[in-house]
């Protein structure tokens, strides 16, 4: 079954410093890989989404992922991150083919300092 | 052009009651999706709709179930509710065969 790890339940980083949220999968092929944010109450914003191809994949909001097949990893980075970006975010798989469902991770809750 | 589109935005139910969740889908897509997130956890997979008819549906007990109408827009009832289905539910819209969601911003669901 699909599965999606993702480590760190909280990180907190100072207004201005890089990001790093990692995002781990178990499954059987490469599945297509996402990642969204969620501000409080609201749903789902899709920040990116790898398929195939180039293995770094830019997204929205100066979010970039790294898919790397050896470590079954799909981290989001950020140069450096603004207020703003405090939010909770959830990295998700769903196997190729379309249509399918997408499996979620718990999410990371991030919090950034002044 | 609208995204997905969900009500009510806050909803509160007692326990043994029965509920109804509505979503309309972005223009252009014809499969709904349903997702439940309990407080602290990601969105967990209910059911999809396609064609008016459900194609496919994670581990959630028949007191779950849906409809699509022709108009592509989708109900999810709820009978008989528990406690822990306090939750916020949140409808994802896609075209048939393509990897693109589009969710709505939910309805929260509390039951008491």
């Amino acid at each position: 079954a699909q599965s999606v790890t993702q480590p760190d339940i909280h990180i907190t980083v100072s207004e201005g410093a890089s990001l790093e949220l990692r995002c781990n999968y178990s499954y059987g092929a490469t599945p297509y890989l996402f990642w969204y944010v969620q501000s409080p109450g609201q749903g789902l914003q899709l920040l990116l989404k790898y398929f195939s191809g180039d293995t770094l994949v830019q997204g929205i909001k100066g979010f970039e992922a790294e898919f790397k097949r050896s470590q079954s990893s799909f981290n989001l980075r950020k140069p450096s991150v603004h207020w703003s970006d405090a939010a909770e975010y959830f990295c998700a798989v769903q196997s190729q083919g379309g249509s399918e469902k997408l499996v979620f991770g718990k999410g990371t809750k991030l919090t950034v300092n002044p | 052009d609208a995204g997905v589109t969900q009500s009510p935005t806050h909803l509160i139910k007692t326990r043994g009651q029965q509920v109804t969740l509505r979503c309309s889908p972005k223009s252009g897509h014809d499969t709904v999706s349903w997702y439940q997130q309990a407080l602290g956890q990601g969105p967990q997979f209910i059911f999809q709709y396609y064609e008016e008819e459900e194609r496919q549906r994670g581990n959630f007990p028949d007191r779950f179930s849906g409809h699509q109408f022709p108009n592509y827009s989708s109900e999810l009832n709820v009978n008989a509710l528990l406690l822990g289905d306090s939750a916020l539910y949140l409808c994802a819209s896609s075209l048939r065969g393509s990897s693109g969601y589009t969710f709505g911003s939910g309805t929260r669901l509390t039951v008491v």
